[in-house]
């Protein structure tokens, strides 16, 4: 079992289209990072949220961290085909400072 | 020059056979990283060194061991390797004290195991 769950496993999108990838668990975190993976390549930092609700935005994507530290989201706005890859994220538990990654979601941008 | 790299980045083996995946580093960082990678469930912690003379046992450890031969480099291997040992290996680094724990990460070994 996952300790953390993204959904959905899968993504297909029109270039322009808006998309959000959940990543939600049970446990608490006392921080939860979002990676990006490229075919070939490993995953990259993207943004790691700190506080409960917390809300941080790159470019055209939008990270928001749950006031419980329970849950995260990525939010892409008008998507591009350079946004496509494996969307992963990551958090250590509040009790273990190894870092327990999710499942990911792969992303798919069409021209 | 890449801060991690990973070596070889393909590897095609028998079942049976002894294989060593090599990672070194030039971000001087002190924690060091193995996981595997699989279709469907993410990255998964083998093993992990705190420093030199520290090593721990990750959450899929059977089968696999590790050598932290200096501060810079971080080896696994696969004893006897099986078919299902079959993956995308990927190491990783960090810098201790942080309190996020950001990890940096190879560009992956991808084993096949017949």
């Amino acid at each position: 079992t996952q300790l953390l769950e993204q959904s959905p496993q899968f993504l297909s999108i029109q270039e322009g289209e808006n998309l959000t990838v959940y990543c939600n668990s049970s446990s608490v975190f006392s921080s939860l990072q979002w990676y990006r993976q490229e075919p070939g390549e490993g995953p990259v930092l993207l943004v790691t949220v700190v506080t409960g609700g917390e809300v941080k935005k790159l470019k055209r994507l939008t990270f928001q961290f749950g006031d419980a530290r329970k849950d995260s989201s990525l939010h892409i706005t008008a998507a591009q085909p350079g946004d496509t890859g494996l969307y992963l994220c990551a958090g250590p538990r509040s009790n273990d400072y190894k870092l327990s990654f999710g499942a990911g979601t792969t992303v798919t941008v069409r021209a | 020059d890449a801060d991690v790299t990973q070596t070889p980045r393909n590897r095609i083996t028998k079942t049976g056979k002894r294989i060593m995946l090599e990672c070194s580093q030039t971000k001087g960082h002190d924690r060091m990283y193995w996981y595997r990678q699989d279709p469907g469930l993410g990255l998964r912690l083998i093993y992990y060194s705190f420093d030199v003379k520290d090593i721990n046992k990750g959450e899929i450890s059977d089968g696999y061991s590790v050598s932290r031969q200096a501060q810079a480099k971080f080896s696994l291997s696969l004893e006897s390797a099986i078919p299902n040992q079959t993956a995308l290996y990927f190491c990783a680094t960090s810098a201790s004290g942080s309190y996020t724990d950001t990890q940096y990460f190879g560009p992956g070994t991808r084993l096949t195991v017949l």
